[in-house]
């Protein structure tokens, strides 16, 4: 059973400050790591697919890391803004013995993320 | 690209009903999956398919639960003899196989509620 471990498990923090979360995941087999936000009443959308050891990806205010041989990944939010309440989940995507994809994806349990006005 | 979507999005039932949840992916998504999250953890795989063939099912997954996707298009997730245990969210996801940084594409889910 593949471990994704999300911290923290949630996170208060005031308009305009800046915040991070982390993601740890199994540090072999590694095709590629998720992030996706889950708003209240909406579906998760994804934010970003990371495949590659050292990659960075940016989105507006959010960026996200990636450390595949250590097995983390970091997202940022910078200047929190109340809309960017929701819950953040990051999922694995394991390689098979062909080095392609697995197939599914393992989620953490996510944290979530209040941004206060 | 309609979007992933879901039906029902409500289902109340009493423990021992059967229930079906239906699917329909973005059209050109090979991939389809189903999730079910229940408060406080993050979503927990049930099974996937490609095209029309199951790949693979959970091991933690009741002989209660069952899904298929005919033809390669929608999918139905049935349960049978549901009990209080089974009431979480059902989230159903797409994606297009051969890109390897193809995210899912999620739908609203069905909230169950076994009473």
């Amino acid at each position: 059973i593949l471990n994704v471990e999300q911290s923290p498990q949630s996170l208060h923090v005031q308009e305009g400050d800046s915040t991070n979360f982390t993601c740890g995941f199994p540090s072999s087999n590694f095709y590629a790591l998720h992030w996706y936000r889950w708003e209240t009443a909406k579906s998760p959308e994804a934010l970003f697919v990371m495949t590659l050891n050292g990659d960075e990806k940016k989105k507006g205010r959010i960026s996200a890391t990636l450390n595949t041989k250590e097995g983390y990944s970091y997202l940022y939010i910078k200047g929190s803004q109340p809309e960017d309440s929701a819950t953040y989940l990051c999922a694995f995507n394991a390689a098979n013995a062909g080095g392609t994809s697995y197939g599914k994806l393992t989620f953490g349990q996510g944290t979530i993320l209040t941004v206060h006005p | 690209d309609t979007g992933v979507s879901q039906d029902p999005r409500h289902k109340i039932t009493k423990r021992g009903q059967n229930v079906t949840f239906r699917c329909d992916p973005i059209s050109e998504h090979n991939r389809l999956y189903w999730y079910r999250q229940t408060l406080g953890q993050g979503p927990e795989f049930l099974t996937y398919f490609q095209n029309e063939a199951q790949l693979e099912k959970s091991r933690l997954l009741s002989d209660r639960f069952s899904a298929e996707r005919p033809k390669g298009s929608f999918s139905t997730l049935e349960i049978q003899r549901t009990e209080q245990g089974d009431s979480a969210m059902y989230l159903c996801a797409s994606s297009l196989e051969r890109m390897i940084d193809s995210p899912l594409h999620f739908g609203n889910g069905t909230r169950l509620t076994v009473t």
